[in-house]
């Protein structure tokens, strides 16, 4: 069965500090792999996605993501952060064979506090 | 366009009771899924609908679980009669394409159901 490991429950950075965020996935084949975002209140919220092609992706708020199929990792990247990037990120994926495999798995989410 | 919206946002009940929670999907989106986030564990695929057809309830934990669509729009999703260990968080979300893994899944805030 697949899953996704994040391996930080909770972050601690200062405002205009870098972040990363890691995830884990372990799967059979290479899948389609997400990051969302929940913050207090709202519901979750696509960051970004991979499917094929460039390693690299970019998504909203100035996240990126870089998909490294040798280490099964999708980590979530962003140069500066912002005290509104304080919020629980969420590692998913779904297998890549494409077709109806529709199902979300889930990492159990790191929750990000920005310090001013 | 408003998202998808889940109602009521928190629920507090008695073991023994039944709960209804409800979700609205964007308008147009065919295809609704529910979620549920027990505390310290993943978010978990519970089941899909494709308009008001049941396409996929294999997450669905037992038969006290109750999902409906009634015409294709809202979903209910009732307890009936709730666990101590049904307390969590039940996220809706819906998606417009035919049910492939590449359509994204607008998700809601979240009902927080609280059983004593």
């Amino acid at each position: 069965a697949q899953s996704v490991t994040q391996p930080d429950i909770h972050i601690t950075v200062s405002e205009g500090a870098s972040l990363e965020l890691r995830c884990n996935y372990s799967y059979g084949a290479t899948p389609y792999l997400f990051w969302y975002v929940q913050s207090p209140g709202q519901g979750l919220q696509l960051l970004l996605k991979y499917f094929s092609g460039d390693t690299l992706v970019q998504g909203i708020k100035g996240f990126e993501a870089e998909f490294k199929r040798s280490q099964s990792s999708f980590n979530l990247r962003k140069p500066s952060v912002h005290w509104s990037d304080a919020a629980e990120y969420f590692c998913a994926v779904v297998p890549g064979s494409g077709g109806s495999n529709y199902k979300l798995t889930f990492g159990k989410g790191t929750l990000l506090t920005v310090n001013p | 366009e408003a998202g998808v919206t889940q109602f009521p946002s928190h629920s507090v009940i008695e073991k023994g009771q039944t709960v209804t929670l409800r979700c609205d999907p964007i308008s147009g989106h065919d295809n609704l899924y529910w979620y549920r986030r027990v505390m310290g564990k993943e978010i978990k695929f519970l089941l899909h609908f494709v308009k008001e057809s049941k396409q996929d309830e294999s997450g669905m934990p037992n038969n006290r679980f109750l999902a409906e669509r009634t015409g294709g729009t809202y979903s209910t999703l009732k307890v009936q009669p709730a666990e101590l260990e049904d307390s969590g968080v039940y996220f809706c979300a819906s998606s417009y394409g035919t049910g492939l893994s590449t359509d994204t899944q607008y998700f809601g805030p979240g009902t927080r159901l609280t059983v004593l």
